[in-house]
């Protein structure tokens, strides 16, 4: 079955530290994955997606078949990465329907 | 373009009651889905439609849902007889294109809280 799991619940960190958030994904096909964002009183954005190989406010993922993986980083964290992040998998088909992992809040300390 | 746009943002519902969800998409996109975020979840894929046809409703619960996409107006989310159970986030998103490449993105709302008490 397809599957996204996020572990942590929650991320605290110190502004400038690295940040790991980790996804891992459970799927039989070739997986397309996305990184999804909600800032406080926001909407979902989506943060980036693993095909496009970009780097977002300095934030990059990278997929990992061999792993089943598709982790957040960002080197040195800022306070308005403060948000919940949400790891994604798209079923690509009729529906394009996409499955969430349970998300992970991200703190980042003064 | 004002985005994805739903309404209302709260809703607060008795138990027994009938709650409905509006969702209107971007200017120029013919597609919709919704999704529902329960307590502690991440968000579930309820039903994905196109202007008045449902394409997949997989994952709506069997009873007391449903959706729809007229012509005109918006996507309206009901639940009828509502109960303790269905307070949750609802969150519907719409794309332009349904079977495209990689490039294709879908873009939120804000959310509709649905209170039940």
């Amino acid at each position: 079955a397809q599957r996204v799991t996020q572990p942590e619940k929650l991320l605290s960190v110190f502004k400038g530290a690295p940040v790991e958030l980790k996804c891992n994904y459970s799927y039989s096909g070739s997986p397309e994955l996305f990184w999804y964002v909600q800032y406080s009183r926001q909407r979902l954005q989506l943060l980036l997606r693993h095909i496009s190989r970009e780097s977002i406010k300095g934030f990059t993922a990278d997929l990992n078949k061999g792993e089943t993986s598709f982790h957040l980083k960002k080197p040195f964290a800022q306070e308005e990465d403060s948000a919940m992040y949400y790891c994604a998998l798209v079923l690509r088909g009729a529906t394009n329907k996409l499955i969430f992992g349970t998300g992970t809040l991200l703190a980042v300390q003064p | 373009n004002a985005g994805v746009m739903q309404n209302p943002r709260h809703l607060v519902r008795r138990r027994g009651q009938e709650a409905r969800l509006r969702c209107s998409p971007m200017k120029g996109h013919s597609h919709v889905y919704w999704y529902r975020q329960l307590p502690e979840e991440g968000l579930k894929f309820m039903v994905y439609l196109q202007k008045e046809n449902i394409i997949d409703e997989s994952g709506m619960p069997k009873e007391r849902f449903s959706a729809e996409f007229p012509k005109e107006g918006p996507s309206i989310l009901r639940i009828q007889q509502v109960v303790r159970g269905d307070s949750a986030a609802y969150f519907c998103a719409s794309s332009p294109l349904a079977k495209t490449g990689p490039n294709t993105e879908a873009f939120f709302g804000q959310g509709t809280r649905l209170t039940v008490v």
